[in-house]
């Protein structure tokens, strides 16, 4: 699986949006990108993810850039819950399912 | 609602005991798989399962055992081989592991503490 590089800690005020990047240079063609968030003492929560295109859910948004290199995902409208930290992974090809987390990114909502 | 179950939620292990913790999905998932998280760290992969009676180690499995007897059920034994087990233990279960374009979901984790 290709590694994925992370800011160490964000910070975001309350409503308004959190863009988390991502940077995935070695992605490879059949591989997602993933976006999970852990909360303290609780099992990752999956976010979203996509493949080429920019993809939306109740949740997010996720932008991947045109050569794949990189993405951002959005938190649109930020809430103290949404305090958490963000693990970006790229997954897929012969992995056999296995997700490599990194440490993610400290995202921290301030009021 | 769907989904993973881990119990218990908190363990403790004397020294030379084996432990087990347990693992039950009813989202008939055929992949099952065990992660270990040490504090500040990410997840780290235990061992894996594509479908019932069969399993594989993955980066870490020194110390640990598992059985997959059933689909629903995935039970990890953390063996007094392991000598520093003190951790956050996730399950997690996809339709298959072919499956790219499916999320893992995961449990609410178990941690592990020695007395």
């Amino acid at each position: 699986d290709a590694k994925t590089t992370q800011p160490p800690s964000m910070d975001c005020a309350e409503g308004r949006a959190a863009n988390l990047p991502c940077n995935h240079s070695t992605i490879s063609g059949n591989e997602y990108v993933y976006w999970y968030r852990q909360i303290h003492s609780q099992g990752p929560q999956y976010i979203i993810h996509g493949l080429k295109n920019n993809e939306t859910n109740e949740m997010a948004s996720l932008i991947i850039t045109e050569d794949r290199k990189s993405s951002t995902l959005i938190l649109p409208h930020a809430t103290l819950r949404d305090t958490a930290v963000y693990y970006c992974i790229v997954s897929g090809g012969t992995s056999y399912g296995k997700l490599t987390f990194g440490q993610g990114t400290i995202l921290t909502v301030h009021p | 609602d769907g989904g993973i179950t881990q119990s218990p939620k908190y363990l403790f292990r004397k020294e030379g005991q084996n432990v087990t913790l347990s693992c039950e999905q009813n989202l008939n998932h055929d992949a099952m798989y065990w992660y270990r998280q040490d504090p500040g760290q990410g997840l780290r992969l235990i061992y894996y399962s594509q479908i019932v009676n069969d399993f594989q180690k993955g980066d870490i499995a020194e110390g640990y055992s598992v059985s997959r007897e059933k689909k629903e059920s995935f039970p990890l034994t953390v063996t007094s081989a392991q000598k520093n087990p003190t951790a956050f233990y996730l399950c997690a279960s996809l339709p298959r592991t072919g499956a790219l374009n499916q999320p893992q979901h995961f449990g609410d984790g178990t941690r592990l503490s020695i007395l």
